[in-house]
């Protein structure tokens, strides 16, 4: 497909599991963000990655939030010791990166529920 | 901190009128972006302004920017009903890292 991929749609734990959400980028597209989505509010951002390396993890909430690009195309987003405050939906966007300003693509989200 | 302010959050209006969203930031940036979201859907981008002045049109909608004041806007004109969705806009301010940071988001409702 064209677009940005998110696997799982929708994904329900419980309180305490790991869990691990797959984004798949724009083929071609070098940048690649995530961010998370709370009810009734924007998105925020997690990290960034330029190719393999994350240029930004300044918004990754804790030290049980990773995540991995590890041949400069898809990513993993892992959740370590799931809380329920976790709960949102985790939306991926990709991008090119270059002197002229391009737009942010996203995916439809992994909805994750933590019980 | 970059804060990113939308207002109003919620807009109710008739079909046939026009009404404008407005986006304020805190700090300087000349690269502003317009995301429409469908409930239950991830985000499709509607505009993006590049520079002070900057106006972009795509059908009943047009989306400004004034670097100076900080401030866009989004115009609706002659409103209808597949126009309801919740708008976001959103500003990056570090070339060469584009996180972008969203408002919080303007849901609109189109009534017949």
């Amino acid at each position: 497909g064209a677009g940005v991929s998110q696997t799982p749609s929708n994904k329900v734990t419980e309180k305490g599991k790991y869990v691990e959400l797959r984004c798949d980028p724009i083929s071609g597209h070098t940048a690649l963000y995530w961010y998370r989505q709370s009810l009734g509010q924007g998105p925020e951002f997690l990290i960034y990655f330029q190719g393999t390396g994350a240029a930004d993890d300044s918004g990754l909430p804790n030290d049980r939030f990773f995540a991995v690009r590890p041949e400069g195309s898809v990513s993993t987003l892992k959740i370590q010791r799931t809380e329920r405050g976790d709960s949102a939906v985790y939306l991926c966007a990709s991008s090119l990166v270059g002197p002229a300003k391009n737009i942010q693509y996203f995916g439809a989200g992994t909805r994750l529920s933590v019980l | 901190e970059l804060k990113v302010e939308q207002n109003p959050l919620f807009l109710s209006m008739q079909e046939g009128k026009n009404y404008t969203i407005y986006c304020n930031y805190s700090t300087t940036s000349d690269r502003l972006y317009w995301y429409r979201q469908d409930p239950g859907k991830s985000l499709e981008s509607l505009f993006v302004l590049l520079s002070n002045g900057a106006v972009k049109q795509e059908g009943r909608l047009m989306a400004s920017l004034d670097t100076k004041a900080r401030l866009s806007t989004l115009h609706i004109t002659a409103a209808v009903h597949d126009l309801s969705a919740t708008y976001f806009c959103a500003v990056d301010i570090y070339f060469g890292n584009e996180k972008l940071t969203f408002g919080t988001g303007t849901r609109l409702t189109i009534i017949p």
